[in-house]
């Protein structure tokens, strides 16, 4: 599995952009990158997923540049209910085509101030 | 459409002893994850069912066990509970095929004593 760093925290004010990246050096060709969001006492929220260039969604978006060992989760115009943990992942797919494992890291934890 | 269950909220249990934790899965997911999040730290993968059979298994002793039925609900079962088994259990579910879009459960808050 490609193992995946990313900041431990960063901070921000509200209506500011933020932008996290995560490195995947040994990212193999057929994975893909996912970004989950986690609030306290909740369990993680899927964000996005992408294989390569650009994604985007009514969220967020996710850049991956051509060599794909990198991808930045961008958060536009932040607000204080996007504090949160974000996890990057690069699952792998299990034999028989079920959903792959996903194995998480510490994250980063993304403070936004007033 | 429901979203994922985990039943119970929070349980409070003495070391040695066994506890089942319950998960119903949401309307036409056929894949279950259970993972375990102690305080701090993200969500380790504990194992997956799919179609009623284990598919995977993350570092954890054979105490940890688990079961889907055919409604593709899942248990959990940890047998002589230690102390380090206090954590967030959080469990998944997810629709068949290639994504790796899994659906959490709001979890289960274990404390062991």
């Amino acid at each position: 599995l490609a193992k995946t760093t990313q900041p431990i925290s960063m901070d921000s004010y509200e209506g500011q952009e933020v932008n996290i990246t995560c490195s995947h050096n040994n990212i193999a060709t057929n994975d893909y990158i996912t970004w989950y969001q986690q609030f306290p006492s909740q369990g993680p929220r899927f964000i996005i997923q992408g294989y390569k260039t650009k994604v985007t969604n009514e969220v967020a978006s996710l850049f991956i540049p051509a060599d794909r060992k990198s991808s930045t989760l961008s958060l536009p115009r932040v607000s204080l209910s996007d504090t949160a943990v974000y996890y990057c992942l690069v699952p792998r797919l299990n034999y028989g085509g079920s959903q792959g494992n996903l194995i998480f890291g510490k994250g980063t934890k993304l403070s936004v101030k007033p | 459409e429901t979203g994922v269950t985990q039943s119970p909220t929070h349980l409070i249990k003495t070391r040695g002893q066994q506890v089942t934790l319950r998960c119903s899965s949401q309307s036409g997911h056929n894949t279950v994850s259970w993972y375990q999040q102690a305080l701090g730290q993200g969500p380790q993968f504990i194992f997956q069912y799919y179609r009623e059979e284990e598919n995977g298994r993350g570092n954890f002793p054979p105490r940890f066990s688990g079961l889907q039925f055919p409604n593709y609900s899942s248990e959990l079962n940890v047998n002589a509970l230690e102390l380090d088994d206090s954590a967030l259990y959080l469990c998944a579910s997810s629709l068949p095929g290639g994504t790796y879009e899994q659906y959490f459960g709001p979890g289960t808050r274990l404390t062991v004593t």
